[in-house]
């Protein structure tokens, strides 16, 4: 089944204590991006990626990394996270991320709580 | 750059009733624009797009949505609600950014409840 997906699901942590969250699709697609949405302010672009190590960052990239060495994972790294981080974020991909008429694919998404 | 407003943070039809979302978009090209549907606990899955084809576009579930250049809208639309139809819907816009990657803008979503 083509799919996006996304671990862990849900996560608590604490202020400063590094995590990644993962991401895979297993449709061969080129670009594949990540989001947060926060109630009120809809989805916003953290950082995308159009091939493998190549990487750029989106509208809210602050206290983020990401980085993109094989074309099917994509991972969120926050090394240091913080309370303001605490939202709920989306992985997506689409076949290669460069006409704005594709479809993008989202994986479930992931709950991140930070205390 | 582009934007989208979605007018109404929520909406509240009954059973059977007519769906009306808004979505307005700010574009000084032709763009492309979409409908995403997200239903509780899940990701997002598209709804519909417009990618200037016919105006009048069908999606999956019975939505459709009508562009129009005129007015920059691009409305969503369901003639019946079903109670299966309660989620968040957000309208977005495709734009091209340096490097030429597509990026979507998306609006802050329209949460929609059915009651019985």
């Amino acid at each position: 089944e083509a799919q996006v997906t996304q671990n862990p699901r849900y996560l608590i942590t604490v202020t400063g204590k590094k995590l990644t969250v993962t991401c895979s699709q297993n449709m061969n697609h080129e670009y594949m991006s990540w989001y947060r949405q926060d109630p009120g302010l809809g989805l916003r672009q953290i950082y995308y990626s159009m091939n493998v190590e190549v990487t750029d960052k989106g509208d809210v990239p602050e206290g983020y990394k990401v980085s993109r060495k094989e074309k099917r994972n994509f991972p969120l790294i926050l090394e240091s996270p913080s309370p303001n981080q605490t939202s709920l974020y989306f992985c997506a991909s689409s076949p290669r991320g460069t006409s704005g008429q594709e479809t993008q694919y989202f994986g479930p998404g992931t709950r991140l709580l930070v205390l | 750059a582009q934007s989208v407003t979605q007018l109404g943070s929520h909406v509240s039809v009954s059973e059977g009733a007519l769906v009306l979302l808004r979505c307005n978009y700010s574009s000084s090209v032709p763009p492309y624009l979409f409908w995403y549907v997200q239903y509780p606990n899940q990701g997002l899955q598209l709804l519909l797009k417009y990618t200037s084809a016919a105006t009048l576009v069908k999606g999956i579930n019975g939505f459709e949505a009508e562009f129009k250049k005129s007015e920059t809208s691009f409305h969503l639309t369901k003639p019946s609600a079903h109670m299966s139809d309660a989620a968040e819907y957000f309208c977005a816009v495709s734009d091209i950014v340096q490097g030429g990657s597509e990026k979507l803008v998306f609006g802050k979503g329209t949460k929609l409840t059915v009651n019985p």
